[in-house]
């Protein structure tokens, strides 16, 4: 069975841009959640998504949105880019939603913002 | 400015000895634990979860002690092999319907042949 893949691996933008990430989760899982990783603050839970609803948000600003497909394919957007948000963006996904889900994460998208 | 990282703590041992890499958790109505091991230029790879009603899992050459009193979540790992250097992060979920993991900072481990 096929992992998560998430698409692009790597990006770079400029301050100011708009930037989607998408994660395909593992075939049959329907929850995803993402996370932004980087050295200062280390792995932050960005939100979670099953079956297309956002069911939590982590402590992130408006500018990262997100949402989710009826295919559980999800994608994150980030909108007037900050060089703070360069890291890596990871997709993890699940069988379900109820907390004690053994969650497999995706390779990240590496985003650079110039 | 000068953005400060976080200092990742660094465990070296040898290979073929044991490992213990620790972790102390934040919230006490956590009740499901996980270990994930993260390489360079990779995602963090699943290898063995805990919950909170139990205090000892085994995996294969992985062990998880879970020490609810203390809010501490250990991973042993036998006879540690080269392979398994990387970074090391312990995960709690704090409980309900919601798969939101709160992540430890990470352990290095350095396996010298």
């Amino acid at each position: 069975k096929a992992g998560v893949t998430q698409t692009p691996r790597y990006l770079i933008k400029t301050r100011g841009q708009q930037v989607t990430l998408s994660c395909s989760p593992i075939s049959g899982h329907r929850s995803v959640s993402w996370y932004q990783q980087t050295p200062g603050q280390g792995l932050q839970f960005l939100f979670e998504y099953f079956s297309e609803t956002q069911r939590n948000k982590g402590n992130f600003p408006g500018r990262f949105s997100g949402r989710q497909f009826s295919n559980s394919r999800s994608e994150m957007n980030v909108s007037t880019l900050e060089l703070g948000d360069s890291a890596l963006y990871l997709c993890a996904s699940s069988l379900g939603a109820g907390g004690m889900e053994t969650q497999y994460f995706g390779p990240g998208t590496r985003l650079l913002v110039l | 400015g000068e953005s400060v990282g976080l200092h990742l703590p660094t465990l070296s041992v040898q290979e073929g000895d044991n490992s213990i890499i620790n972790c102390a958790y934040s919230n006490s109505a956590s009740d499901y634990f996980i270990w994930y091991k993260q390489e360079s230029g990779k995602g963090p790879q699943f290898i063995i979860d805990i919950r909170s009603n139990m205090d000892k899992r085994q995996g294969q050459r992985v062990t998880v002690l879970l020490n609810k009193t203390v809010k501490h979540l250990s991973l042993q790992i036998a006879a540690t092999q080269p392979g398994d250097s990387a970074v090391y992060f312990c995960a709690e979920n704090t409980g309900g319907a919601t798969n939101k993991l709160i992540f430890g900072t990470g352990t290095l481990l350095a396996v010298q042949p």
